[in-house]
């Protein structure tokens, strides 16, 4: 079974240029989570889908970052204009929606953004 | 609100010694307890998990980790290290009824021969 892949796994752009950044959760896990790691500091939650719709999306900094998660398959995280602050590791994560609240998240291996 | 703290952030032991990577938390509310792994070019893997019960848990590969309620710590130890157990390891919370996770700065676990 796949795991959970993030496209791309890098990526360099100037300030003020927009960036997306995929994920597509393990197959038939309704929860996707988005999460980022900026400076080699904590892992900070952004988001929650529940399939298509926004659970939790308390973590979002600003109106600058838009996440979408269409038919509720996979999803997108547009950062736009990017900042120099906004460089870091973007993890995405898939749960089942089995209501278990312990339920394991399986995380992707990341996507490495570098805002110049 | 909820906090994890790793205070080493890079932790060097030589094969086959014994190694513990410290967290502590602070919460108002009761909390699940995680340990992740993350392997160079890999995503983050879980390791262990605290839900209830007996306070010690343990993992395949032979960490464990013990939930002190009092001293609010989960401690990940191995008695004895291998090379292949170089990787970055985050400590995790999850409130009860809630599914993000709270995670620390992480460390970095540096196995040489």
């Amino acid at each position: 079974e796949a795991g959970v892949t993030q496209f791309p796994s890098h990526s360099v752009i100037e300030k003020g240029q927009t960036v997306t950044l995929r994920c597509d959760p393990i197959s038939g896990h309704d929860n996707l989570y988005w999460y980022r790691r900026v400076m080699g500091k904590e892992i900070k939650f952004l988001l929650h889908f529940v399939k298509e719709s926004k659970q939790d999306e308390s973590g979002m900094p600003n109106n600058r970052f838009l996440a979408e998660r269409t038919g509720g398959t996979y999803s997108t995280l547009k950062v736009q204009p990017a900042e120099l602050e906004d460089s870091g590791v973007y993890f995405c994560a898939s749960s089942q929606g089995t209501a278990r609240q312990w339920e394991t998240q399986y995380f992707g291996p990341g996507t490495r953004l570098l805002v110049l | 609100a909820q906090s994890v703290t790793q205070l080493d952030s890079q932790v060097p032991v030589f094969e086959e010694a014994p190694v513990e990577l410290r967290c502590n938390y602070s919460s108002s509310v009761s909390v699940y307890l995680f340990w992740y792994v993350q392997y160079p070019n890999q995503g983050l893997q879980l390791l262990l998990k605290y839900l209830s019960g007996s306070t010690l848990v343990e993992s395949i590969n032979g960490f464990e980790a013990e939930f002190n309620k009092s001293q609010t710590s989960f401690h990940l130890r191995k008695p004895s290290v291998h090379i292949s157990d170089t990787a970055e390891y985050f400590c995790a919370v999850r409130r009860y009824n809630f599914n993000k996770f709270y995670f620390g700065s992480g460390t970095k676990l540096n196995v040489k021969p």
